[in-house]
């Protein structure tokens, strides 16, 4: 069983249009980490949401945590080919712990 | 200045062989672990050492056996190999309070003929 779900699997955009990926799952987090990974090296962690309803901005990245803390965005503004990679959500259920579960990730093609 | 580092890059034997690989981090953190990452992408934990104590061990073949020496180490040594064992396993250290938040290493890449 799948604890966080990620969707779409895949995406293939044009440079500069934007677009959102989705974390969702029935079990609360304390909270989610948003990372990336390009291919041939190991997750970057982009950002971490505690609070539900919690917004945090990194450049043209926007992550939201959900007010229930069950579910996760991020939103990509005007997409470019140094945004490709596999965006991969994490997290630990219920009070946090060590065992970090992972989201089956988001492959983000965006072509020039 | 490498924050996690892993040995070997790639590792490419023959079923049966028993291998290992290694993992050092020097970013001081408390808690390292080994994943697994098959071919879909999906990554999956196998280990997690805090202060060299084993504090996770997931359902993981007894081929599989992790040695943290002190904290800045954990190997990871696998015997009889067989093809399934085929991934990418990761290295990844996290420092006491911020559990999630981990760093990885760049992975080694494991091919079982």
């Amino acid at each position: 069983t799948q604890l966080l779900e990620q969707s779409p699997q895949f995406l293939s955009i044009q440079e500069g249009e934007n677009l959102t990926v989705y974390c969702n799952s029935s079990s609360v987090f304390s909270s989610l980490q948003w990372y990336r990974q390009e291919p041939g090296e190991g997750p970057v962690l982009l950002v971490t949401v505690v609070t539900g309803g919690e917004v945090k901005k990194l450049k043209r990245l926007t992550f939201q945590f959900g007010d229930a803390r069950k579910d996760s965005s991020l939103h990509i503004t005007a997409a470019q080919p140094g945004d490709t990679g596999l965006y991969l959500c994490a997290g630990a259920p219920g009070t946090g712990g060590f065992k970090t579960i992972f989201g089956a990730g988001t492959r983000l093609f965006v072509k020039a | 200045d490498t924050a996690v580092s892993q040995t070997p890059k790639y590792l490419v034997t023959q079923m049966g062989n028993d291998k290992s690989i290694k993992c050092e981090q020097n970013l001081g953190h408390d808690t390292m672990y080994w994943y697994k990452q098959d071919s879909k992408k999906f990554l999956k934990i196998m280990f997690s050492y805090n202060n060299k104590e084993l504090i996770i061990n997931e359902t993981v073949p007894n081929r599989f056996s992790p040695k943290s020496p002190d904290k800045a180490h954990l190997n990871l040594h696998i015997n009889s190999l067989e093809l399934g064992d085929s991934a990418v396993y990761f290295c990844a250290s996290s420092q006491a309070g911020r559990a999630n938040e981990q760093f990885f290493g760049p992975g080694t890449r494991l091919t079982v003929l």
